[in-house]
């Protein structure tokens, strides 16, 4: 069970726009930044968002992120077959004194 | 260009112990702190351990605290795992992280490495 909660699973149509919810607490998400992750079968995990919106060099714009309160959302736009794969979100929880990722969403673009 | 490199998985028997190391390049080591993540097969992201800019600090998952240790030699740019008691619950493939600034935000991650626990 993770302390973030995730879809498990979410599907939208190429060039369609899809987004991925991420649901912690006041002791994650609600007093520190999120990040997210993108991960394809058989390879590590990627950064695309940190700090809850920014984006790292070499990352599009169609994919975007938000917080509020105790919760975020990754937003990916013009969806493309390569955008299917895992979706993380990440931070840290003050209480745990560890780090917390959810449990993973399976985006298939159909 | 930043690269992590881990090595040290393998097949252990339930009970034993491997040490897991990751070779950093491409930054300035010692100005990071590392963190470890692990991911069973099929399953999602788990947070180890973390170790600050000169070893002095470190933080343990509950589910390992007590088993592994965290340390690092910034003369020779690696962050290292040593695993002891391993258990089947601890085969996942390990990967190394580097962060993006200060926060937790993982900008770099190695290629990971395979822990198998045999029961």
């Amino acid at each position: 069970q993770s302390v973030l909660t995730q879809p498990p699973s979410v599907s939208a149509a190429p060039g369609q726009r899809v987004t991925i919810s991420c649901s912690g607490s006041s002791s994650n998400i609600g007093n520190n930044f999120v990040s997210w992750y993108k991960q394809l079968p058989g390879t590590a995990p990627k950064l695309l968002i940190y700090d809850n919106n920014k984006r790292p060099s070499g990352i599009p714009d169609r994919f975007s992120g938000s917080k509020s309160g105790t919760s975020a959302t990754l937003g990916i736009t013009g969806l493309q077959a390569g955008d299917e794969a895992d979706y993380y979100c990440g931070t840290w929880d003050t209480s745990l004194s560890a780090g917390v990722f959810g449990g993973g969403t399976k985006l298939t673009v159909l | 260009e930043v690269q992590l490199v881990e090595s040290g998985g393998g097949l252990v028997n339930s009970g034993g112990s491997l040490r897991l190391s990751c070779a950093a390049s491409g930054f300035s080591f010692n100005t990071y702190w590392m963190h470890w993540v692990r991911q069973a097969p099929g399953k999602g992201l788990v947070w180890v351990s973390r170790i600050n800019t000169d070893g002095s600090t470190t933080t343990y998952a509950d589910a390992v605290k007590g088993r592994f240790t965290i340390s690092r030699d910034d003369g020779k740019n690696t962050v290292y795992l040593q695993m002891n008691s391993l258990r089947a619950e601890d085969t996942a493939v390990y990967y190394c992280a580097r962060v993006l600034g200060g926060g937790t935000c993982y900008a770099y991650w190695g290629q990971g490495t395979l822990v198998t626990v045999s029961s």
